[in-house]
């Protein structure tokens, strides 16, 4: 089972900064495997990025997925104050089996 | 637009069964596979399996594999998961969440429903 990674565990920046996210899996992944959710507290997830690097329907562009093999990318080109949330990366594996990243937390420093 | 909306709160003693329902509007029930996925108190996110909302065919986690059932009604579109010997541990918010279109990611989830597991 391909097991997930993500870093940092928490992302203290202010509203207009860069984020990058990292999430790297022990094994290859096939790009059309991986995804990236944004979930705040109370909510249930929200699907950002499919394939690696396509926004979902209705996702603004200042978020971008990137990244192949074992190393993918979230970038949040300028933070904006409803953007402090929890993110995780998702892969589609074998057997039909999903698994999710342990997160990263962006909060204001 | 696509919505699943699912049953409320529950509380349940150690080693009993909990039932929590998914109904669906906004599209073809039978067209997706439903999954569900569920979030104990500060952890991460953990799959537990899907249904063929179609023909019923369903796959499960190895870890839920002994304890979990995924069924549904065609005629409700509505998705159920039950969870049986419930421990301590199991206390946690489910989710349902719909396959997307490209098959490999979750694109609507419900809202979830939190299941307490408490003597």
């Amino acid at each position: 089972e391909i097991v997930l990674t993500q870093s940092p565990g928490t992302l203290s920046l202010s509203p207009g900064e860069r984020a990058t996210l990292s999430c790297r899996a022990s094994q290859s992944v096939g790009s059309s495997s991986l995804a990236w959710y944004q979930q705040k507290p109370g909510q249930a997830p929200r699907l950002l990025i499919y394939g690696a690097s396509s926004r979902a329907t209705g996702i603004p562009d200042r978020f971008s997925g990137s990244g192949s093999g074992t190393d993918f990318t979230l970038t949040i080109s300028r933070l904006e104050p409803e953007d402090f949330a929890v993110y995780y990366c998702q892969q589609y594996g074998s057997s039909s089996i999903f698994t999710f990243g342990p997160g990263t937390k962006v909060d204001t420093k | 637009q696509v919505q699943l909306v699912q049953s409320g709160a529950e509380v349940r003693k150690p080693g009993a069964s909990v039932r929590v329902s998914c109904k669906a509007s906004g599209y073809t029930f039978t067209s997706y596979d439903m999954h569900w996925v569920r979030q104990a108190p500060g952890q991460r996110l953990e799959w537990m399996g899907w249904i063929n909302a179609g023909n019923g065919g369903t796959k499960y986690s190895q870890k839920f594999q002994d304890r979990v059932t995924i069924t549904r009604d065609k005629s409700a579109s509505t998705a159920y998961m039950e969870l049986s010997s419930l421990r301590s541990e199991d206390t946690a918010v489910y989710y349902c969440a719909r396959l997307g279109a490209q098959g490999r990611n979750l694109d609507y989830w419900g809202q979830g429903t939190l299941v307490t597991v408490s003597s």
